[in-house]
């Protein structure tokens, strides 16, 4: 079974400061990787997505992140953070299921604090 | 750009009730999802639907949920008789191929009381 961990619960920066939160998966196959952000009140929206190709993929916002298959993780980072990046980041690992479908499975979620 | 909306954003309802949610999925995506993130805890998923019938289903979308495609636009979620443990937030997803990002909406807060 497929499945994600995310192992910071909260992450507090500087504004100004780079950022990397820490995804790791588990997946039987090359996996579909996603970062998702939700902020206060809203829906998910997509950062950026990797599917095949080049390991390092660049999302909106600045944001990136890096597909290591031996590490098994899929890291998101950003060099210089602001204010308006405090929110909740999900990683998420998907791939076509026996049904057919294409379901993501979310990690818990990252809580980015942001200090001025 | 085409968004997912999602109506009410909020419902509290009484415990034993039936509620309905409701989503505009993206007007030319195919494929649905309903998503369910108690408070504090990862969002999980429900159900998929593709070609008007359910495609997957997880553990939690046990008997008392249901899902229908009323008309060319809306997708919705019904729940027949609400319990505590349903108060969640909701959200409807939409892509337009199997194997596409899932474009989200901003979800309904489900209170039971």
């Amino acid at each position: 079974a497929q499945s994600v961990t995310q192992p910071d619960i909260h992450i507090t920066v500087s504004e100004g400061a780079s950022l990397e939160l820490r995804c790791n998966y588990s997946y039987g196959a090359t996996p579909y990787l996603f970062w998702y952000v939700q902020s206060p009140g809203q829906g998910l929206q997509l950062l950026l997505k990797y599917f095949s190709g080049d390991t390092l993929v660049q999302g909106i916002k600045g944001f990136e992140a890096e597909f290591k298959r031996s590490q098994s993780s899929f890291n998101l980072r950003k060099p210089s953070v602001h204010w308006s990046d405090a929110a909740e980041y999900f990683c998420a690992v998907g791939g076509a299921s026996s049904g057919g479908s294409y379901i993501p499975t979310f990690g818990r979620g990252t809580s980015l604090i942001v200090h001025p | 750009e085409p968004e997912v909306t999602q109506t009410p954003s909020h419902q509290v309802t009484q415990m034993g009730q039936e509620v309905i949610l409701r989503c505009v999925p993206i007007s030319n995506h195919l494929y649905f999802y309903w998503y369910r993130q108690i408070l504090g805890q990862k969002v999980e998923f429900l159900v998929s639907f593709y070609n008007n019938e359910i495609s997957e289903k997880s553990e939690i979308f046990d008997d008392q949920f249901s899902v229908e495609r009323p008309d060319g636009s809306n997708f919705t979620l019904k729940i027949r008789s609400t319990k505590l443990e349903d108060s969640a937030m909701y959200f409807c997803a939409s892509s337009g191929q199997m194997n596409q990002p899932q474009h989200f909406g901003d979800g309904t807060r489900l209170s039971i009381l």
